[in-house]
């Protein structure tokens, strides 16, 4: 069964500092993975998502993750924080048809940026 | 541009009542879900749909039962609310690219059960 364990529930950085949050994924065939973004009291909106077309995915707001098929992982960083940032960052694989289309989350990153 | 919109997006209910958050979106999407979200737990999914007529249960189904008669809308029922029912409740919905495909998500309904 697939499955996505992201390290860290929260994570502090000052503002203009490099974002760092880290997702590992287990699954038997490399999965369609996805990072998703939740400000306070909102839905989730898409920030990026590898289908394996390139191994280095570039989202919205500057950030990107980048797919390593033999660390089974699929990190997400920006170079530069800023305070908008400040969110909850989830990291989410989704396999091919039937039950296995469905998105799995892993269980969150609170992301914290420091004047 | 409504997208997914869910209602209500705040209820209170007491331990036993039944109640129905509604679910609907205006891009003809296949694919529809309900996740639920608790402190430290992620989202979790409870439903999911792949077209009108076809339902199946996702890793938290129990006390919650869903139908899809079309393929715009998709109610989640609680049958006899308990405590442990308190949660965040999400709708989402796909096109017919998944797994490929973005998934996109409603404001959340808020949900407490006393």
């Amino acid at each position: 069964a697939q499955s996505v364990t992201q390290l860290g529930s929260h994570v502090s950085v000052s503002e203009g500092a490099l974002v760092l949050l880290r997702c590992n994924y287990s699954s038997s065939v490399p999965p369609y993975l996805f990072w998703y973004v939740q400000y306070p009291n909102q839905g989730l909106q898409l920030l990026l998502k590898y289908t394996s077309a390139a191994t280095l995915v570039k989202g919205i707001n500057g950030f990107e993750a980048e797919f390593k098929k033999s660390e089974t992982s699929f990190h997400l960083t920006k170079p530069s924080a800023h305070m908008s940032d400040a969110a909850e960052y989830f990291c989410a694989s989704r396999n091919y048809g039937g039950s296995q289309g469905n998105l799995i989350f892993g269980k969150g990153t609170k992301l914290s940026v420091k004047p | 541009n409504a997208g997914v919109t869910q209602t209500p997006k705040f209820q209170v209910l007491k331990t036993g009542q039944s109640m129905t958050l509604q679910c609907a979106q205006d891009m003809n999407h296949e694919y529809m879900s309900w996740y639920r979200q608790d402190p430290g737990m992620g989202l979790r999914l409870i439903h999911y749909s792949v077209g009108a007529g076809i339902t199946d249960q996702g890793e938290v189904p129990n006390g919650y039962n869903v139908s899809r008669s079309t393929t715009e809308d998709f109610p989640l029922r609680l049958l006899s609310a308990a405590p442990s029912q308190t949660s965040v409740y999400f709708c989402a919905s796909s096109s017919r690219d998944y797994p490929t495909g973005e998934l996109f998500f409603g404001e959340g309904s808020r949900l407490t059960v006393l």
